[in-house]
């Protein structure tokens, strides 16, 4: 079992569409979330980070973490054409060497 | 904000070329990475870098080595470039504990 799975999709949805993005985890140890949007043939770019559990809003985009169920979620409202691209989850343990996991990423197309 | 740039988008290179890669970051990161992304396998780490002079091998580090003199430059060697390491490469640094990554850098080895 991988530590944190996400799955690749794609994930096709219509413009103006609630988008819900998750990844599963099984180390219990971490503590830090971290959301990524790679654009194609692009660098990953931070959209989120929170620590430990609860929810962060930031426009658009919710993540989300539940501890208990080791799973983490993020939604994007009102979805736009711009928003096509893969999204890739990671964490990391506090203390110690800093290195995060990641997902593999989820593919997502928002069609107009 | 952050910034992470890489010396080259796209580079090509002809087999047995030793190949450097170079990335700065501005804000004073003493934790800095590099990770090749492949279609299907995700990110994987090569090599990672605590401080300046330090560095530690990732999880395939074979036929790579880095550098790094300064704090806000850490480069990627590859000594002998083979065709199995066409790819994207991408370097980061780390904040408290999110990562920050560059631009990327797609090498393709002929």
């Amino acid at each position: 079992q991988k530590e944190v799975e996400q799955d690749p999709g794609p994930l096709s949805v219509p413009e103006g569409a609630i988008v819900s993005l998750n990844c599963t985890y099984s180390n219990s140890a971490f503590q830090y979330f971290m959301w990524y949007r790679q654009y194609s043939r692009k660098g990953p770019e931070l959209l989120m980070y929170t620590y430990s559990s609860g929810n962060k809003e930031d426009g658009r985009f919710t993540a989300q973490v539940d501890k208990s169920s080791k799973y983490i979620s993020l939604f994007i409202r009102d979805s736009q054409p711009s928003d096509s691209a893969t999204y890739l989850c990671a964490m990391s343990a506090t203390g110690g060497s800093y290195i995060p996991t990641f997902g593999r990423g989820t593919s997502l197309i928002v069609h107009p | 904000d952050v910034k992470v740039t890489q010396s080259s988008r796209y580079l090509v290179k002809r087999t047995g070329e030793k190949v450097f890669l170079e990335c700065v970051q501005d804000m004073d990161h003493e934790n800095m990475f590099w990770y090749r992304q492949d279609p299907g396998l995700g990110l994987r780490l090569i090599y990672f870098s605590y401080d300046v002079k330090m560095k530690e091998k990732g999880d395939i580090p074979e036929g790579y080595s880095v550098s790094r003199e300064k704090k806000e430059r850490f480069s990627l060697i590859l000594e002998s470039a083979s065709t199995n390491q066409t790819s994207m490469y991408l370097c980061a640094s780390t904040g408290l504990y999110e990562q920050y990554f560059g631009p990327g850098t797609r090498l393709t080895v002929t």
